[in-house]
């Protein structure tokens, strides 16, 4: 079956400048996270949605990045006025998650952002 | 703060040779996920443990954990060329939530 997607695979942008990011999750999954991966950091969690609830953002980095879920299905991670530190690969992930033992994550191929 | 921490970081080993990749976490868990990542592509799940003394295998990787120790290990027997990659171990502080991931041990294997 089809997996996370992720568009687009790159994206480069001048420092500045907003760039949105898309992540579509596995059909049915009703979990869905934003993680960021950088050499310096390693993978960072940033946002996390589960159905209906509020999302839980304790993992942005600061009041430039927000992330919206439409219809509890394709979700959308925004960065205004991008910074050069934000350079990273931006991953997303879904989970079958509801209320069960574990939470097994599936992930997308990613997006590099890079900042010039 | 949860911290999850991997030794060793980087690991070269021939192949044919076995080794042990440790993996530490500083909280109450009972769950632990392993992750590959090949170079410039994604995390592709591996193993999930789910119980003090859970063991998994799958080819020549076996993964185990204790949570009494709150320690997991990834062990590679005899390994081939096709193992190089990256792999993390990763806890949740509830199932469900969001993963906190080690900094990945990055294995090269060598003729």
């Amino acid at each position: 079956g089809a997996g996370v997607s992720q568009s687009p695979s790159n994206k480069v942008t001048e420092k500045g400048k907003d760039v949105e990011l898309r992540c579509d999750p596995i059909s049915g999954h009703t979990a869905l996270y934003w993680y960021r991966q950088s050499l310096g950091q390693g993978l960072e969690f940033l946002i996390y949605f589960q159905g209906n609830s509020a999302p839980d953002k304790s993992g942005l980095p600061s009041d430039r990045f927000s992330a919206e879920r439409t219809g509890g299905s394709v979700s959308t991670l925004t960065i205004q006025r991008t910074q050069q530190e934000d350079s990273a690969v931006y991953l997303c992930a879904s989970s079958l998650y509801s209320g069960g033992l574990y939470n097994e994550q599936f992930f997308g191929p990613g997006t590099r952002l890079t900042v010039l | 703060e949860l911290k999850v921490e991997q030794n060793p970081l980087f690991l070269s080993m021939q192949e044919g040779k076995n080794y042990t990749i440790y993996c530490n976490y500083s909280t109450t868990s009972d769950r632990l996920y392993w992750y590959r990542q090949d170079p410039g592509k994604s995390l592709e799940s591996l193993f999930v443990l789910l119980s003090n003394g859970a063991v998994k295998q799958e080819g020549r990787l076996m993964a185990s954990l204790d949570t009494k120790a709150r320690l997991s290990t990834l062990h590679i027997t005899a390994a081939v060329h096709d193992l190089s990659a990256t792999y993390f171990c990763a806890v949740d502080i509830y199932s469900g939530y969001a993963l906190n991931f080690g900094k990945g041990t990055s294995l090269l294997v060598t003729p």
